[in-house]
C-alpha cells in the first residue's frame, strides 16, 4: 500500500548534537512538507518542498534543515541551534505543486523527538 | 494576517451523543477548508473538503457547513462512538499555488461509554 514512512518512531538527543528525522514516501507526490507539534498548538510548518533539489522555508525554519535530493524522500536535520527541540514532527506530501489545498495532504505517523 | 480559530479547544461527550466543532477563518481570498482528524500518536488523516459554493458535505456519521459569508464552517458528528475520541483540525487555503494552507489548533474530542 502506498502512503508515507517516518522513522524512528521516538528519538532522544543529547545536547549539542544534529539528529536526522527520515521520511519517504510511495505516492509518486510532487511536494512534501515538515511540520511541528507541541501540545495545545496547531501544526507549525518548518520546510517544505515542491520540487527535488528545492525547497522553502516555513515559519519556524530556524534550526533546521532539510534536503530534497530524490522525489520520495524529505529528511529533516534537527541542529544543535534549535534550543527547544522537544516536540512531535509530523511529515506528509501531496500531489501537485500547487499548495492551495485542492489535493490532501497525506501524513506520516509522525517522530517523537525528546531531549536527554 | 491569515488565521483559523476552532471552538471548543476541548470536548468530552458521552457515546451515541452528538456535537459540533466550530471553525472561524480570516483566510483570503478563500479557497477552500478541509477538516483532518488526527488520533493520538498518529497524523491527521482528511475527513472532508468544502470549497466556496459548498454548503453542506456528509462523510458517514461526520457532515460539514460552510458558510462563506461569515466566514464560518462546522464539523457536526452524529451518534458518537468511542472511535471519535482525537483531535480535529480545521485547516484553511487561500487561492494561488504559494500560498501554505493555514492550520487552526484543533479540538480535542473525548467520548466516553
Amino acid at each position: 500500500d502506498g502512503g508515507i514512512t517516518q522513522s524512528p518512531k521516538y528519538l532522544f538527543r543529547k545536547e549539542g548534537q544534529n539528529v536526522t528525522l527520515s521520511c519517504e514516501q510511495n505516492l509518486n507526490h510532487d511536494a512534501m512538507y515538515w511540520y511541528r507539534q507541541d501540545p495545545g498548538q496547531g501544526l507549525r510548518l518548518i520546510y517544505y518542498s515542491q520540487i527535488v533539489n528545492d525547497f522553502q522555508k516555513g515559519d519556524i525554519a530556524e534550526g533546521y534543515s532539510v534536503s530534497r535530493e530524490k522525489k520520495e524522500s524529505f529528511p529533516l536535520t534537527v541542529t544543535s541551534a534549535q534550543k527547544n527541540p522537544t516536540a512531535f514532527y509530523l511529515c506528509a506530501s501531496s500531489i501537485g505543486r500547487d499548495l492551495s489545498g485542492g489535493q490532501p495532504q497525506h501524513f506520516g505517523d509522525g517522530t517523537r523527538l525528546s531531549i536527554l | 494576517k491569515n488565521q483559523v480559530e476552532q471552538s471548543p479547544q476541548s470536548l468530552i461527550i458521552l457515546e451515541g451523543k452528538n456535537c459540533t466543532l466550530q471553525c472561524n477563518y480570516t483566510v483570503s481570498p478563500f479557497s477552500n477548508l478541509r477538516w483532518y482528524k488526527q488520533d493520538t500518536g498518529r497524523g491527521p488523516v482528511s475527513l472532508t473538503i468544502m470549497t466556496f459554493s459548498e454548503n453542506t458535505k456528509s462523510n458517514g456519521r461526520y457532515t460539514a457547513t460552510l458558510d462563506a459569508d461569515t466566514k464560518q464552517s462546522s464539523l457536526h458528528i452524529t451518534a458518537s462512538q468511542l472511535s471519535d475520541s482525537a483531535s480535529y483540525i480545521c485547516v484553511v487555503s487561500a487561492k494561488g499555488g504559494s500560498y501554505i494552507p493555514t492550520f487552526g489548533r484543533g479540538t480535542s474530542l473525548i467520548v466516553h461509554p
